[in-house]
């Protein structure tokens, strides 16, 4: 059964920094892993999806990576702002046509 | 193009009662999913319809039901409503071909209080 972990649950860091989100899930078997986004009592606003085959993915100063056989995949943020502050959702597909698991989550907040 | 749009924003019932969720996905996607998203247990599937289907189903008693209509809307309802349902209902859409087959795209979503 897949399970998808995001440790730590909660991260501070000063503007301007650069960090790194973590993502593990427990079955290399995916077929694809999106990076979402979510403020306080809004929806979800997706930032990346990275397929299988894929290693990596960048949006602006966002970039993803996939190491399927370690079962793991971070989110780099560069030069973090203020506004970056949300909590942050990793979700995996297992396979094309099924449903998708969430992480729990890790909530950043960049102080400024 | 229109985001993902959930109907009513907020919600309140009390014990007992029943409520419909309504969701109307992207134009041309013609998948739904639903989530409920609480602080304890995070975001949970619900169920996903496609073309009038119900195509993936997660693990929620026989109270949570769906649908989806002709022109992709979707609708959820949860009878005998308990206070445990009080969550963030979640609604997401996408489109099953191409490149992004499956990539997710969510509504604001709906808060129940359920009283």
């Amino acid at each position: 059964k897949q399970e998808v972990t995001q440790i730590p649950a909660a991260l501070s860091v000063p503007e301007g920094e650069n960090l790194v989100l973590n993502c593990s899930f427990t079955d290399s078997a995916i077929y694809n892993l999106q990076w979402f986004r979510q403020d306080p009592g809004k929806g979800l606003t997706s930032l990346l999806l990275i397929q299988s085959s894929q290693r990596e993915q960048t949006s602006g100063r966002l970039n993803a990576s996939l190491d399927k056989s370690s079962g793991r995949s971070t989110l780099y943020i560069a030069a973090s702002q203020p506004g970056d502050s949300a909590t942050y959702l990793c979700a995996v597909r297992p396979g094309r046509d099924d449903k998708i698991i969430f992480g729990k989550g890790t909530r950043l907040h960049i102080l400024p | 193009k229109a985001g993902v749009t959930q109907t009513p924003r907020y919600l309140i019932k009390t014990r007992g009662q029943q409520v419909t969720l309504s969701c109307s996905p992207i134009s041309g996607h013609r998948s739904v999913s639903w989530y409920q998203q609480t602080p304890g247990q995070g975001l949970q599937f619900l169920f996903e319809y496609f073309s009038e289907t119900q195509r993936n189903k997660g693990n929620f008693p026989g109270r949570f039901s769906g649908r989806q209509f002709s022109n992709s809307r979707s609708e959820m309802n949860v009878s005998t409503l308990e206070l445990g349902d009080s969550a963030l209902y979640l609604c997401a859409s996408s489109i099953l071909a191409g490149v992004a087959y499956n990539e997710q795209f969510f509504g604001p979503g709906t808060r129940l209080t359920v009283l």
